[in-house]
C-alpha cells in the first residue's frame, strides 16, 4: 500500500508567475484535502475534492483552484503568485464519509521570490 | 465556525519527565478531535484521534489526551518523553461532516532537553 506522495519537493517561482502542485492519494482513498502552512503556522485548509469535484473550501481567495482525476490524483494550481503564497503546501488523502481520518504527504515548499 | 487554541506556543522538558500540551477549541457543532506530531522538514502524522466513547484517547508512541466537553478541551499527555519525542505537535478539529476539513491550532514546539 503506497502512501499519499506529492510533487516537487520544492519549488521557487517569482511574483506573478502560476505554479502547479501534484497529489496522489493514498491506495483506495477517493478524496484529497489541499492545506497552506505557512511558516510557524499550522496548516489551514484550502478545499477538498471528492469525485472530481470540490465539495469543501477555505477561505482563499479563487486563484487557488484545483483539479482531481478519475484515478483520484490531484492537483493544486496558483496564479498571479504573491510572496504571502510562499509555505508548505500539504495534500492529505481520505475515503468519503471518514471525515476522521486524513492521511498527509510530505508536501510541496513553494518560495516566491 | 470552529477554532483551536493551543495554548503553549513552546513547551521545555526534560527526558524522561512528563509532558502535558494544551488545546482548547470552540464548535457550534459536535466535532472529532485530533492531535498530529510534524517532525523537521516532514508532513503530518496522526498521533490520535477522539471519534466518540471513552474520553480517554490512546494513540502512538505512547501518548494519550482526554477529551473533556464541559471545558471544550482535549489536552495530550505522555508519562516519560524521549529525545525523539522533539517536533511540533498540532491539534486539530473537525465537523463530523468532513467537507470543512480540518481546522488546526497554530502547533505547539516540544523541545526535549537532556
Amino acid at each position: 500500500e503506497t502512501g499519499v506522495t506529492q510533487s516537487p519537493t520544492h519549488l521557487i517561482k517569482t511574483r506573478g508567475q502560476q505554479v502547479t502542485l501534484r497529489c496522489s492519494s493514498q491506495s483506495g482513498h477517493n478524496t484529497v484535502s489541499w492545506y497552506q502552512q505557512a511558516l510557524g503556522q499550522g496548516p489551514q485548509f484550502i478545499f477538498q475534492y471528492y469525485r472530481e469535484e470540490e465539495n469543501g473550501r477555505g477561505n482563499f481567495p479563487p486563484r487557488f483552484s484545483g483539479l482531481q482525476f478519475p484515478n483520484y490524483s490531484s492537483e493544486l494550481n496558483v496564479n498571479a503568485l504573491e510572496l504571502d503564497d510562499s509555505a508548505l503546501y500539504l495534500c492529505a488523502s481520505s475515503l468519503a464519509g471518514m471525515a476522521d481520518t486524513q492521511y498527509f504527504g510530505p508536501g510541496t515548499r513553494l518560495t516566491v521570490l | 465556525a470552529q477554532s483551536v487554541t493551543q495554548l503553549d506556543s513552546q513547551v521545555p522538558v526534560f527526558e524522561e519527565a512528563p509532558v502535558e500540551l494544551r488545546c482548547n477549541y470552540s464548535s457550534s457543532v459536535s466535532v472529532y478531535l485530533f492531535w498530529y506530531v510534524q517532525y523537521p522538514n516532514q508532513g503530518l502524522q496522526l498521533l490520535l484521534k477522539y471519534l466518540s466513547g471513552s474520553t480517554l484517547v490512546k494513540g502512538i508512541n505512547g501518548f494519550e489526551a482526554e477529551f473533556n466537553k464541559s471545558q471544550t478541551s482535549f489536552h495530550l499527555r505522555k508519562p516519560s518523553v524521549h529525545i525523539s519525542d522533539t517536533a511540533e505537535y498540532f491539534c486539530a478539529v473537525s465537523d463530523r461532516g468532513g467537507a470543512d476539513g480540518l481546522t488546526f491550532g497554530k502547533g505547539t514546539h516540544l523541545i526535549i532537553q537532556p
